[in-house]
């Protein structure tokens, strides 16, 4: 079925420690997955992608691995802080990359 | 450019009442989404356009929901008429294929049917 990460964990990290955030697809058609965070009262922000040809992309404190044997992807944030507070998805384009389907999400609270 | 545009942000109605979302996309961008949040579902996609025509309206939860883009610069979303399971978050976003494929969200409608 088209699900992305269905289930919604709450992250707590101490300020400046690294984060892990994983999430599980379904869709072993998917070739494009792209990381939202979403802060309070605002619509979700891109962070990072990847395509499915890829393992792994880094881009400023922010790593996104890909296991397409486990249909696993997860994100690393290093030296956290209190600003990346927020809800963070994992989402798959499906049918092409216009359809992009997303998952439940987990919430990251980073502690000062 | 301002990003995408949604307006209101906030909206409080009641139930039977037809209710219209506005959208205007990021100027250039040829996709433009519309979803619905909520605690119980999550993230929800309800229909897509690409230049102005509808591909995709399979999220779309009942009849009761129609969605236009007249021109590139606007689109709605209608509910008519509203239930207060139609209570949610509705965000647009928008895309523009040629140059990657993530999509820039609005602020977000804060719909309450009472």
């Amino acid at each position: 079925g088209e699900s992305v990460g269905l289930h919604l964990p709450t992250l707590s990290v101490q300020e400046g420690d690294n984060s892990i955030i994983n999430c599980a697809y379904s869709n072993s058609a998917s070739d494009y997955f792209i990381w939202y965070k979403q802060e309070s009262g605002k619509g979700p922000q891109f962070i990072i992608d990847i395509r499915s040809n890829m393992d792994k992309r880094q881009g400023q404190r922010v790593t996104v691995l890909l296991n397409k044997t486990v249909k696993h992807l997860s994100l690393q944030i290093a030296a956290t802080q209190p600003g990346d507070s927020a809800v963070y998805f994992c989402a798959e384009n499906i049918g092409g990359g216009f359809k992009t389907i997303f998952g439940a999400g987990t919430r990251l609270f980073v502690k000062a | 450019d301002a990003g995408v545009i949604q307006s209101p942000r906030h909206e409080v109605t009641e139930m039977g009442q037809e209710v219209t979302l506005r959208c205007k996309p990021i100027s250039g961008h040829d996709y433009l989404f519309w979803y619905r949040q909520t605690m119980m579902r999550g993230l929800e996609l309800l229909i897509y356009f690409n230049n102005n025509v509808p591909i995709d309206d399979s999220g779309m939860p009942e009849d009761r929901f129609s969605a236009k883009m007249p021109n590139a610069s606007f689109s709605t979303l209608k509910i008519q008429p509203s239930e207060p399971r139609d209570s949610a978050v509705y965000f647009c976003a928008s895309s523009d294929r040629m140059l990657n494929t993530e999509a820039f969200f609005g602020q977000g409608t804060r719909l309450t049917v009472v």
